[in-house]
């Protein structure tokens, strides 16, 4: 069945490093990938998303890349800072409307 | 420009209660998802709804759970007869028009404790 991944289920990285969050997906058909973050007691906050037909997008201190080859996600954030403290989930959607699919996540924990 | 509103933000049932979590999606948004998320865990799909009509419910149990958006109000997810396995965080997500193009926005969640 579907299943999407993580390689580290924890991560400590000191403030102004930067961070890698790595994710592996097994659906070769999903489309859309995206990446959340999720403070403690309150609901997923979406950060950035790529579509199956790029390799790479930035945002803001975020960069995404995927690698179709290997069926591989990370999420990069630069310059880390206390606030980046959460847990970081990869998910994927289909061809359809479909729902996401979450990854079990990533505790991020940056030391001042 | 309100977000995603979830309410109660945490409810407290003894097994055999009945649970109603109320989930508003943004303004505009006629497509809501509910995930549930346990202790140290990822979220977990369990239905999709449009206005009136259940688009989706391959992630819901098959007995004791159940959804609906209707016409005017939020959406409820009730579960009858609570046990405690079912303490679980309970996120609500709303789309637009429901695309794989659309990002899902999500409430803050309700907590339920299953006492």
């Amino acid at each position: 069945g579907e299943s999407v991944g993580l390689h580290l289920p924890t991560l400590s990285v000191q403030e102004g490093d930067n961070s890698i969050i790595n994710c592996a997906y097994s659906n070769s058909a999903s489309d859309y990938f995206i990446w959340y973050k999720q403070e403690s007691g309150k609901g997923p906050q979406f950060i950035i998303d790529i579509r199956s037909n790029m390799d790479k997008r930035q945002g803001q201190r975020v960069t995404v890349l995927l690698n179709k080859t290997v069926k591989h996600l990370s999420l990069q954030i630069a310059a880390t800072q206390p606030g980046d403290s959460a847990v970081y989930f990869c998910a994927e959607r289909g061809t359809s409307y479909d729902k996401v699919i979450f990854g079990p996540g990533t505790s991020l924990s940056v030391i001042p | 420009n309100a977000g995603v509103m979830q309410n109660p933000r945490h409810l407290v049932r003894r097994r055999g209660q009945e649970a109603r979590l109320r989930c508003s999606p943004m303004k505009g948004h006629s497509h809501v998802y509910w995930y549930r998320q346990l202790p140290e865990e990822g979220l977990k799909f369990m239905v999709y709804l449009q206005k009136e009509n259940i688009i989706d419910e391959s992630g819901m149990p098959k007995e004791r759970f159940s959804a609906e958006f209707p016409k005017e109000g939020p959406s409820i997810l009730r579960i009858q007869q609570v046990v405690r396995g079912d303490s679980a965080a309970y996120f609500c997500a709303s789309s637009p028009l429901g695309t794989v193009q659309e990002t899902q926005y999500f409430g803050p969640g309700t907590r339920l404790l299953v006492l």
